[in-house]
Order: structure tokens, then C-alpha cells, then sequence
């Protein structure tokens, strides 16, 4: 059985202050691995793709990363626009297309 | 591009009572779309895999008499709580696979279900 665990659970930033949130999987065959973002009330957002061992996606202040264990969403100078609830999600194989998903890391960013 | 929508955004309604749920991709064909639901402070569950013109795949423990899904078109899968109780209450997710990254799902914005 697919897993996704996602630390830590809820982090405070201050504007700027640069970090990573992890999220470690266990899958039987990675297809991909999906980061998403999710504002209160809403449905989930699509940020970020990765396939294999060692990809790396950017995207404005957010950068993905992939090992063959745990994938990292570096966010760099953060905003308080960037607050969110982040989500991790792995898709394997023999699984269709489904995804399983990590319970998420909740940013607040505070000028 | 790849764009969902959900309706209604909410919905209130009372115990007993049936209430559907649309979603729609609007500027992609979609033969497969996902029903997820999500309880407060938790993750998203799938509930069930819609395929367009075929019966729908319910995960373990999801009655499908209860959550009816119907998937007649490229565009547009429906979700239909029957008999509606207080523990259905929950937030509806959809989303729909998108042809071009066929599999990379995009999310509609949800619908909020209350049920009194």
C-alpha cells in the first residue's frame, strides 16, 4: 500500500525567511510524485510534477525536488500570499491514476 | 487551461433528502474524473474513479447505492448523495484527469455539503 507522509505538520515563517517542507513515500513503483496547493474552502492546486530520482521543477519562489525516498518543496523569500495548506501526493504503479495523498503542511507566513 | 468546476459551491439540505453535485472539466476532455471527500484538518479520500460511459470504481468501504457517480460525458461527471444523513456532511472534491498530461489531475474548487 501506497504511503505519503508529509512534515512537519504546520510551520510559521517570516516574509523571507527561506525553508523546506519534506514529504517522505513508500510506493511500489513510483509513476509520479504531485505537489499541490490548497487554500482554505478550496479546492487543491496544481503546482509541481516530478517522475525520477533527482528532477528538480521551479516555479516562482516554490522549487521541487525528488529522491528515490522523499521529495522537498524548497520555498525561497516566502510572501504571505504563499500561506496555504501544501500537499504531497504519489501516484504508483499498478494503481491507475490514482493518488495518494499526505495529510499536508500548513504555512502561514507573517510579515 | 485545465480548468474544473464544481456545483453548487455549497449546498444545504435536510436529512433524507438526495443532493447531486456537478463537475465539469471547461476547456479539456476528460474520460476519467476522481470524487474525493475531505473532512475538516485531513487529508483528501477517494471516494470513487468515474470513467466516461462506464460504470463508476468505488473504493473499499464506499457505498455506491449511496454515492451514486454518472460520467455521460467527455465533460461532465455528476455525484449524487442519495438519502442524505448528518455524517455525509464533508467537503466534495472532484477532479479530472487532463488529456495532455494524462496523469496529472486537476481539481475542482469543491462543494461544501451540510446536512441538517
Amino acid at each position: 500500500e501506497d504511503q505519503v507522509t508529509q512534515s512537519p505538520e504546520a510551520l510559521r515563517l517570516q516574509e523571507g525567511e527561506s525553508s523546506s517542507l519534506n514529504c517522505s513515500y513508500t510506493v511500489s513503483g513510483l509513476r509520479g510524485l504531485f505537489w499541490y496547493r490548497q487554500d482554505p474552502g478550496k479546492g487543491p492546486e496544481f503546482l509541481f510534477t516530478l517522475y525520477s530520482a533527482g528532477e528538480e521543477k521551479e516555479k516562482e519562489r516554490l522549487k521541487a525536488t525528488l529522491t528515490k525516498k522523499e521529495s522537498f518543496l524548497h520555498i525561497t523569500a516566502p510572501k504571505p500570499e504563499d500561506s496555504a495548506t501544501y500537499l504531497c501526493a504519489v501516484q504508483g504503479v499498478g494503481g491507475g491514476n490514482k493518488l495518494t495523498f499526505g495529510t499536508g503542511t500548513q504555512l502561514k507566513v507573517e510579515l | 487551461g485545465a480548468v474544473v468546476s464544481q456545483h453548487p459551491s455549497w449546498v444545504i439540505c435536510k436529512s433524507g433528502t438526495s443532493v447531486k453535485i456537478e463537475c465539469r472539466s471547461l476547456d479539456f476532455q476528460a474520460t476519467t474524473m476522481f470524487w474525493y471527500r475531505q473532512f475538516p484538518k485531513q487529508s483528501l479520500m477517494l471516494m470513487a474513479t468515474s470513467n466516461e460511459g462506464s460504470k463508476a470504481t468505488y473504493e473499499q468501504g464506499v457505498e455506491k447505492d449511496k454515492f451514486l457517480i454518472n460520467h455521460a460525458s467527455l465533460t461532465l461527471s455528476t455525484l449524487t448523495v442519495t438519502s442524505a444523513h448528518p455524517e455525509d456532511s464533508s467537503f466534495y472534491i472532484c477532479s479530472a484527469l487532463a488529456g495532455g498530461a494524462a496523469d496529472t489531475q486537476y481539481f475542482g474548487p469543491g462543494t461544501r455539503l451540510t446536512v441538517l
